[in-house]
């Protein structure tokens, strides 16, 4: 089945030490997103890719980077993970803007 | 700014029980809106999609309604079952504003049905 697949399920890494996250897509989808969701709290974006072109999110901070190295992988590098930090992580993809988006299971970031 | 709010946060019925939950978002000019479920420790999984033409969806048990120009969209989900206990989400693509292009999400709804 066609899907968004995020790896590792569960990070655990250590403050300060940098991390990277992995999304992978088999839709050829265009459009792959980052959201970031606290405990009991929404989805937040971070940033998306519309094919190779990056949008950033105005209050995302400078601590959290992203690479998109071909159509189907998208990683979520964050340099210097802060306690505030830790949330699970969601990718997401859609055909253009306005089709639906597809999300993966997310990945749960816990920092030491 | 595009907000999404969702009422009620939690809600617990017993197995059987045809449900709503509700939905409001501040801005109208949006393009769709979608309800998506979220499973304890689990992504989204993208139940109903209406875009801001269209009045309603349906899909098995689950039909969603969506008012664009009073800001509202509920779920209904009938004869509920313990095996749609999850929190309940919904989201707005806006069409225009700060918020333009982007998914706004809600807070979500905890719903547990129990046997």
């Amino acid at each position: 089945d066609a899907m968004v697949i995020q790896n590792p399920r569960y990070q655990v890494t250590q403050f300060g030490k940098p991390v990277t996250l992995s999304c992978s897509q088999t839709l050829n989808h265009n459009v792959m997103y980052w959201y970031q969701q606290k405990s009991s709290q929404a989805p937040k974006l971070l940033f998306h890719y519309y094919d190779k072109d990056f949008n950033n999110e105005a209050d995302t901070p400078d601590n959290f980077q992203s690479r998109r190295p071909n159509t189907s992988f998208c990683f979520l590098d964050i340099r210097s993970p802060g306690l505030g930090d830790a949330a699970m992580y969601l990718c997401a993809t859609s055909r253009g803007s306005y089709q639906p988006q597809h999300f993966g299971d997310g990945t749960r970031l816990s920092i030491l | 700014k595009q907000e999404v709010t969702q009422i009620p946060a939690a809600l617990s019925v017993p197995e059987g029980e045809n449900l709503v939950l509700n939905c409001s978002f501040t801005d109208s000019a949006i393009y769709n809106l979608q309800w998506f479920r979220q499973d304890p420790g689990k992504g989204l999984t993208s139940l109903l999609l209406i875009q801001s033409s269209q009045r309603e969806q349906t899909s098995g048990r689950l039909n969603a309604s969506l008012d664009k120009s009073s800001g509202r969209s509920t779920l209904y989900i009938a004869a509920s079952q313990p095996g749609d206990s999850a929190t309940y989400l919904c989201a707005v693509k806006s069409a225009g504003g700060t918020s333009y292009g982007k998914l706004t999400f809600g807070q979500g709804t905890i719903l547990t049905v129990h046997p």
